[in-house]
């Protein structure tokens, strides 16, 4: 199976922060690499797929980018609905394995 | 919009079954394979089981192989996760999701759809 490693496990931010979260494969899975968001309690979102192709209705200020084998998610001024957890998920090759997640809460 | 509504969690002893059912909107499409994704308390998303928009194929997690299986009525738009041989590392929200596509497929194996989530618990 691929495994799956985001950096960093956790981080403390102030709104309107940008903020990077790295996704890193332990092979190279080209552009097969989507991101979800979950709000404590609920369940996860589907923000981007395909490394960089945001889903419709999620806000201009997230964005993916990379391939091969490392991944980055960002929101480029950090809002205070976006105090969560992400996810990154490879589709690559079967099965779906997903990263052990990134929390990002308030500083 | 879809939705998608888990329902059959609950208070499981070890070694015991339990079926969970999904049901709604998302699930009326033969192009959308479907899945279950399971977290534990505290913990991260693991994918469980996926079944095929036909029903024809399924596929299921090595942790899970052998003791859960999956179906699909599509005469009632559900999905069913059938679990025996429960054991306390089942404990877990288990989420029905929607492929965006076929599971085959490298480009839709990913859940563009989740419902809220049914809590499993195994104890005695």
């Amino acid at each position: 199976d691929i495994q799956m490693t985001q950096s960093p496990s956790s981080l403390s931010a102030s709104v309107g922060d940008r903020i990077t979260i790295t996704c890193r494969a332990s092979q190279s899975i080209s552009t097969s690499l989507n991101w979800y968001q979950q709000i404590s309690g609920r369940a996860p979102r589907l923000l981007i797929s395909a490394a960089s192709n945001l889903q419709s209705g999620v806000p201009s200020r997230f964005s993916g980018g990379g391939s091969g084998t490392d991944f980055t998610l960002t929101i480029s001024s950090l809002q205070p609905e976006d105090f969560a957890t992400y996810y990154c998920q490879q589709s690559h090759s079967p099965p779906p394995t997903f990263g052990q997640g990134t929390k990002v809460e308030i500083k | 919009e879809v939705e998608l509504l888990e329902s059959g969690g609950g208070l499981v002893q070890p070694g015991g079954y339990v079926r969970l059912s999904c049901g709604g909107s998302g699930i009326t499409s033969d192009s959308n394979a479907m899945s279950w994704v399971r977290q534990a308390p505290g913990k991260g998303l693991e994918w469980v089981s996926a079944i095929s928009g036909s029903g024809i194929s399924t596929w299921c997690a090595d942790a899970v192989k052998g003791r859960f299986s999956i179906s699909r009525d599509h005469s009632k738009n559900t999905v069913h996760l059938q679990m025996t041989s429960l054991r306390a590392e089942d404990t877990a929200v288990y989420y029905c999701a929607r492929l965006s596509g076929p599971y085959s497929n490298s480009s839709t194996r990913y859940f563009d759809s989740w419902g809220q989530g049914t809590l499993v618990t195994v104890s005695s």
